[in-house]
């Protein structure tokens, strides 16, 4: 089955950069990014690898190169604590397949 | 805006069915490919099923596949699914999801998400 791998968790300081990342065979497909606070629904933060939706901070942003995309969010704040989640799509199975999930912590 | 509202979700013993349903409203529902993407508790998420925005096309994670029928009836703006043959492992919160076109392609992404109902098998 297609597997797309992210780090269970990631740190930061307030104030720093996070970067999560997201791997596997992505190389030619797009990749999405979702926020996930505790106890409630996920929220899009990025599309198509680089793309933010309305209302999403300009912090947010995404990357892409061979088969790793990354989400970088800049001068992290508490409120970005959450798991965020890369979502891509299966050509061969016609599925769309989430990554593990990574857990950031603002320390 | 786009509001998406899910029920259905409960108790129900192995091998049993149940039928989620999720209202819409704020956006064209017939313009638009929809979705449920579930969450075991604790765990990640995880693509469902998917439903083009006239019904005429369906798509199912293989782990529900012959279990689960996704539908929808664009004159009540409501979207359904039918879930038979219940096991533990379907145990998770369902979200609604909608999607960015009204044909579903692998490609594309969850636009915005309902607050979900619980499932506990």
């Amino acid at each position: 089955s297609y597997v797309v791998t992210q780090a269970p968790s990631v740190s930061v300081a307030p104030g720093k950069t996070a970067t999560i990342t997201c791997g596997g065979d992505i190389g030619r497909t797009s990749v999405h990014w979702y926020q996930q606070k505790p106890g409630q629904a996920p929220v899009l933060v990025i599309y198509y690898d680089g793309d933010r939706p309305s209302g999403i901070p300009e912090r947010f942003s995404g990357s892409k190169s061979g088969n790793t995309a990354t989400l970088t969010i800049s001068r992290v704040e508490a409120g970005d604590e959450a798991d965020y989640y890369c979502q891509v799509g299966d050509s061969s199975s016609d599925h769309r397949v989430f990554g593990g999930g990574t857990k950031l912590t603002v320390l | 805006e786009v509001q998406l509202l899910e029920s259905g979700g409960g108790l129900v013993q192995p091998g049993g069915s149940l039928r989620l349903s999720c209202a819409a409203s704020g956006f064209s529902f017939r313009s638009f490919a929809m979705n449920w993407v579930r969450q075991a508790p604790g765990k990640g998420l995880e693509w469902v099923s998917g439903i083009s925005g006239r019904g005429g096309s369906t798509y199912y994670a293989d782990s529900v596949k012959g279990r689960f029928t996704i539908s929808r009836d664009n004159t009540k703006n409501m979207l359904s699914l039918q879930m038979n043959s219940l096991r533990a492992d379907d145990t998770a919160i369902y979200y609604c999801a909608k999607d960015t076109a009204v044909n579903w392609n692998y490609v594309n992404y969850f636009e915005s998400w309902g607050q979900g109902t619980l499932v506990t098998v």
